[in-house]
């Protein structure tokens, strides 16, 4: 059965940084690329970055490039996201996703999220 | 990186067809045939409906179809149900190699 069990989601204040984590179980990691897409408190869904299955970043939203960066780990089955210098906006649920093939936005597994709170 | 435009929401009676519309650019949803569409119910995670503009995976009703012409990519709901009420969202491909979802529209059964 696949799994993605997301981690590291706090409290921070603002300008602090927080690495979130998300373990992977069920299927063979190093055959997909990985995505974070995060929910801001009744709000849509905003994807934030992917990386690739050998672990060359896709890209970041325009909303936290420079600040963000993914990164992931074949031995641990693990997808990361660094993030730095947050803001109040960044406050979210923060969901990692399993990308069916090639970097199509297709996310055919999904965890169930860990929420970032940005405040003073 | 606009986020792609849906109706804020869509109403229609059980047994009856609704189309969600996802509207983009020919940087997005016209460029590529990449376009998913995402069904998710309150406190839960997204669940994939539709990828490569009209294919469904396993286990996802049939009664979900969607399409695409030029920039706008629609989402059918067939026959539809009290467990499809629910917020859908489109999400496609870009030119930059980046991904971007729509806006999110809330569908409600009456």
């Amino acid at each position: 059965e696949v799994q993605l069990v997301e981690s590291g989601g706090d409290l921070v204040q603002p300008g602090r940084s927080l690495r979130l984590s998300c373990a992977a179980s069920g299927f063979t990691f190093d055959d997909y690329a990985m995505h974070w897409v995060r929910q801001a408190p009744g709000k849509g869904l905003e994807w934030v970055s992917g990386i690739t299955w050998n672990r060359v970043p896709i890209g970041y939203a325009d909303s936290v490039k420079g600040r963000f960066t993914i990164s992931r780990d074949s031995a641990r089955k693990s997808l990361y996201l660094q993030m730095n210098s947050l803001r109040a906006e960044d406050t979210a649920l923060y969901f990692c996703a399993r990308d069916m093939y090639a970097g199509t936005s297709s996310y055919d597994y999904w965890g169930q999220g860990t929420l970032v709170t940005v405040s003073s | 990186q606009s986020a792609l435009t849906q109706p804020a929401s869509v109403s229609g009676s059980p047994g009856q067809s609704i189309t969600i519309s996802c509207t983009g650019s020919s940087s997005d949803v016209g460029g590529y045939n990449f376009v998913s569409w995402y069904q998710q119910h309150p406190g839960k995670a997204p669940k994939l409906l539709i990828y490569d503009v009209s294919s469904r995976p396993s286990g996802v009703s049939n009664r979900f179809s969607g399409s695409k012409s030029g920039n706008t990519a629609s989402l059918t709901i067939s026959g539809l149900q009290a467990e499809d009420e629910a917020d859908y969202y489109c999400s496609s491909y870009t030119s930059s190699s980046t991904h971007v979802f729509g806006t999110g529209t809330k569908v409600t059964v009456l």
